[in-house]
C-alpha cells in the first residue's frame, strides 16, 4: 500500500542549528514526492517538488529511492521556520491522488 | 489569479443541520480535490475529480457527506445530517494535468459542529 510516514510529531530546535525533517515512503511505482507547509492557520504552500531539485527558503530535500525516503534539511533554523511541515507522495492512476504524511510541528527556539 | 477560493471561512452548525463547503478551483486546473484536516487524522483526501468527473470517493467516510462538481469552476462538498465528530478544517485544492505542476490549496473552511 502506497504511504508516507513522519516519525515525528514534533521537532524543537535552537535558532541556527541543523532541521532535519524525516519523511519515508512506500510506493511500488515511480514515487513524485513533495513538501508542504503551513504556517500558523494559514493554507498549505508547496515547499519542494523532488523532480525540481530546487532549493526553497533555505529547505532542500533529496529523494533516497535505496532508502525510501525525502528527509527536508536546513542548515541554519530560523525563527520563520516555525510551521507544520507536510511529506507527500502523487499515487493512483496518472499519480494525481496527493497522499500525506501526518507532519512534523517543527518549532524553532530563540 | 485569486488562487482556489474556498467560502464559507468558518461555519458553526448544529447537530443534525445540512452544511455546504464551496470550492472554486483556479482557472485552467483541470483536478479538484477535497481534503479534511484533524488533530487526530491529519489530512485525509475525501473525494477527487477530473474534468468534473469523480475519480475517487474512497476516502468520503460517509453517506452523509457527498461531492458534486457542476462546472470545471465550482465545487461543493455537502454534509446531511452534520455530527460534532464531522467538525474539522476542510481544504480544496486543484492541479493542471503534467508532473511539473504542484497542488494549490485553498485557505480551507473551520467547520465547527455543535
Amino acid at each position: 500500500a502506497q504511504r508516507v510516514t513522519q516519525p515525528e510529531k514534533l521537532l524543537s530546535v535552537f535558532k541556527g542549528a541543523p532541521v532535519e525533517l524525516k519523511c519515508n515512503y512506500s510506493y511500488s511505482g515511480s514515487p513524485e514526492l513533495f513538501w508542504y507547509v503551513q504556517y500558523s492557520r494559514q493554507r498549505l504552500q508547496l515547499l519542494l517538488r523532488h523532480i525540481s531539485r530546487e532549493s526553497i527558503k533555505g529547505f532542500t530535500a533529496d529523494l533516497n529511492k535505496g532508502e525510501t525516503s525525502f528527509h527536508l534539511k536546513k542548515p541554519f533554523a530560523q525563527e520563520e521556520d516555525s510551521a507544520m511541515y507536510y511529506c507527500a507522495l502523487t499515487v493512483g492512476p496518472g499519480a494525481q491522488k496527493l497522499v500525506f504524511g501526518q507532519g512534523t510541528r517543527l518549532t524553532i527556539n530563540p | 489569479d485569486a488562487g482556489v477560493i474556498q467560502s464559507p471561512r468558518h461555519e458553526v452548525t448544529e447537530m443534525g443541520q445540512e452544511v455546504t463547503l464551496r470550492c472554486k478551483p483556479i482557472s485552467g486546473h483541470d483536478y479538484l480535490f477535497w481534503y479534511r484536516q484533524t488533530m487526530m487524522r491529519g489530512l485525509e483526501l475525501l473525494i477527487y475529480f477530473n474534468n468534473n468527473v469523480p475519480i475517487d470517493d474512497s476516502g468520503m467516510p460517509e453517506d452523509r457527506f457527498s461531492a458534486k462538481m457542476p462546472n470545471a469552476s465550482f465545487s461543493t462538498l455537502k454534509i446531511q445530517p452534520s455530527e460534532p465528530r464531522d467538525s474539522a478544517v476542510y481544504f480544496c485544492a486543484s492541479r493542471r494535468t503534467g508532473l511539473h505542476y504542484g497542488y494549490t490549496f485553498g485557505s480551507g473552511t473551520r467547520l465547527t459542529v455543535v
